[in-house]
């Protein structure tokens, strides 16, 4: 069974803070997103990446794909309260000839003013 | 607007009493799915659908049906509703199910079954 693994659960932050998040499995992924959850909606997406080693920035944030394509991490440049919210991974992997949408657990942070 | 809209939005229901959850996609979606959300657990995936008339079971499958009878509907049913389905539910759709598609969720329904 593959699974994801997202760290710190929760994350409290001053404003204007870096923070980094982390996604981790044992398990291959043939690609890797992230979402942004806020409350009383579903997740968007925020970024795809695909490369083992790829890195993507969208303004703030700065999102890497491990080398192995087993991990991922989220980074974010000076924290703003607007980035609040919950932030999922979710890996597209291949069992039996089918792919899935593994998604983890979650990171639920808070920003400060 | 390219849309997934789940209804309803909010519902209290009975043990046992049968429900259904309606999920409509706009965009033409082959791929279509249902997830839960709980604190803690993250999202898994009850029920999923490649195309019309196939579905199958995903991660958590017990207590729930489906159908794909037309490309933009995708109903979930819980014939006999327990305490423990008391969640958030998001259907979602995607192009396909290749890696690298977007998948885009519902706003949510919250069921509490008392």
């Amino acid at each position: 069974t593959q699974l994801l693994e997202q760290s710190p659960q929760f994350l409290s932050i001053q404003e204007g803070e870096n923070l980094t998040v982390y996604c981790n499995s044992s398990s291959v992924f043939s690609s890797l997103q992230w979402y942004r959850q806020e409350p009383g909606e579903g997740p968007v997406l925020l970024v795809t990446v695909v490369t083992g080693g790829e890195v993507k920035k969208l303004k703030r944030l700065t999102f890497q794909f491990g080398d192995a394509r087993k991990d991922s991490s989220l980074h974010i440049t000076a924290a703003q309260p607007g980035d609040t919210g919950l932030y999922l991974c979710a890996g597209a992997g291949s069992t039996s000839g089918t792919y899935k949408y593994i998604f983890g657990t979650g990171t639920r942070l808070k920003v400060l003013a | 607007e390219a849309q997934v809209t789940q209804n309803p939005r909010y519902l209290i229901t009975v043990t046992g009493k049968k429900l259904t959850v309606t999920c409509s996609q706009n965009m033409n979606h082959e791929y279509m799915s249902w997830y839960r959300q709980d604190p803690g657990l993250g999202l898994r995936q009850i029920y999923y659908s490649m195309n019309v008339e196939v579905t199958d079971k995903g991660d958590v499958p017990e207590g729930y049906k489906v159908s794909r009878k037309e490309k933009r509907n995708f109903p979930l049913i819980l014939e006999s509703p327990s305490p423990n389905q008391t969640s958030l539910y998001f259907c979602a759709s995607s192009p396909s199910i290749s890696p690298g598609n977007t998948i885009y969720f519902g706003e949510g329904s919250w069921l509490t079954v008392v």
